[in-house]
């Protein structure tokens, strides 16, 4: 089955500066990437995905990033604020939402 | 926007009770909705998916005659925890996939926080 990876584990950024989290998944066929953020006790929210046909997406100040040779995607947020601070997760899939696999968190703290 | 609603939000039970957990779809069908859990400071973990009209699918390592799950309607399914146990203690969280076909993002309910004592 797919198995994803997830670093780092926690990231602490100055407000202002971009923040990176990277995944790598090990099925060559998932074709769909979401991430999520999770505040604490609250439900996963869907903030961006990308499907294995586009390299790049972009939504105002996230980023999303991927390399299907590689295996590997990244979060990218830019110009990062307080409310930024949460747990992101990144997940994989095949055949669009079908049991998604989740990768193990990133706990986003930005320092004001 | 699709919502899913998850209810009950928190239930504190008392070990070898049953606790049962309803995920409805408000304003799509959902033939096909999942049940995860997470406990603290971890990630989703899968447990079952749940298929309107048949029955569930579950992860290696579920137990199905623990974590019943009913899909009755497109719009509601259910996870019950029979004769729950402190270990049960987690966050359980279902999700369901949009009526836009497989391009549909999922959404997830709030979450139930089960604590067994």
């Amino acid at each position: 089955g797919e198995n994803v990876e997830q670093h780092p584990s926690t990231l602490s950024v100055q407000e202002g500066d971009s923040a990176v989290i990277k995944c790598t998944y090990s099925d060559s066929a998932s074709n769909y990437f979401p991430w999520y953020k999770q505040e604490l006790g609250k439900r996963p929210q869907l903030i961006i995905d990308i499907r294995s046909n586009v390299g790049e997406k972009k939504d105002q100040r996230i980023a999303v990033t991927l390399n299907k040779t590689a295996k590997h995607f990244s979060l990218h947020i830019t110009e990062t604020q307080p409310e930024d601070s949460a747990v992101y997760f990144c997940a994989a899939s095949y055949g669009g939402n079908e049991k998604l696999t989740f990768g193990t968190g990133t706990r986003l703290t930005i320092i004001p | 926007g699709a919502v899913v609603s998850q209810h009950p939000s928190r239930v504190i039970c008392k070990s070898g009770t049953s606790v049962k957990i309803e995920c409805r779809s408000l304003d799509f069908q959902a033939t096909t909705m999942f049940w995860y859990r997470q406990f603290p400071k971890q990630s989703l973990m899968l447990m079952a998916t749940s298929n309107e009209g048949s029955k569930a699918t579950y992860e290696q390592g579920v137990e199905k005659d623990k974590f019943l799950i009913n899909h009755a309607s497109l719009t509601l399914s259910t996870l019950t925890v029979t004769s729950a146990h402190p270990e049960d203690s987690s966050f359980y969280i279902c999700s369901a996939r949009g009526d836009r076909g497989r391009n549909s993002p999922l959404h997830f309910g709030n979450g139930t926080r089960l604590t067994v004592t």
